[in-house]
């Protein structure tokens, strides 16, 4: 799997948008990117993932680059509800044999 | 809503104790996975099932064992449990990349 590169931590203004960068230079034709939240003291949850095109849902938008070395997650007014640590993963999609692996992420703190 | 449950929040259990975490999904997904975290260290993956009886180590097997006779249930067993040990396990099951997870067990040996 592509290794992964995110800053430690982050702050962030409620109501402005949150642009969560990571880079992943080493990433082949067929791995996705794969962005999870982890909120203090809960499981981490799902929030988005994509292969080249950019993608959006309710939660946020995925932005990935031509070359696809890199991508940012944007949460468009972030909350204090986002506060939580973000993980950005590459990984190539399978559904047997396979396993996600976490790094440290990056630590977003969204203040009032 | 899918669901991962685990059995218990929260566990004080004694050096060299055996230690089972229950991790139940009714998803129906074959793949269940458990992972430790620690601060500053993240999630690390100790094992994953992706079948009935079929396991697979992860980065740090060592000292656990785990279980998966049933297709929503999958245990993670410390056959002799040691301090080093206390940590949050956080059950998961899922399926190309898109995981779904417990709560956590918080584990602390004494």
């Amino acid at each position: 799997d592509a290794k992964t590169t995110q800053p430690p931590s982050m702050d962030c203004a409620e109501g402005r948008a949150a642009n969560l960068p990571c880079n992943h230079s080493t990433i082949s034709g067929n791995e996705y990117v794969y962005w999870y939240r982890q909120i203090h003291s809960q499981g981490p949850q799902y929030i988005i993932h994509g292969l080249k095109n950019n993608e959006t849902n309710e939660m946020a938008s995925l932005i990935i680059t031509e070359d696809r070395k890199s991508s940012t997650l944007i949460l468009p007014h972030a909350t204090l509800r986002d506060t939580a640590v973000y993980y950005c993963i590459v990984r190539v999609p399978s559904n047997s044999g396979y396993a996600l692996n976490f790094g440290k992420g990056t630590s977003l703190l969204v203040t009032p | 809503d899918v669901k991962v449950t685990q059995s218990s929040r929260y566990l004080v259990k004694r050096t060299g104790e055996k230690v089972f975490l229950e991790c139940v999904q009714d998803m129906d997904h074959e793949n269940m996975f458990w992972y430790r975290q620690d601060p500053g260290l993240g999630l690390r993956l100790i094992y994953f099932s992706y079948d009935v009886k079929m396991k697979e180590k992860g980065d740090i097997p060592e000292g656990y064992s785990v279980s998966r006779e049933k297709k929503e249930r999958f245990s993670l067993i410390l056959e002799s449990a040691s301090t080093n040990q206390t940590s949050m396990y956080l059950c998961a099951g899922g399926w190309v990349g898109e995981l779904f997870f417990g709560e956590g067990s918080r584990l602390t040996v004494l």
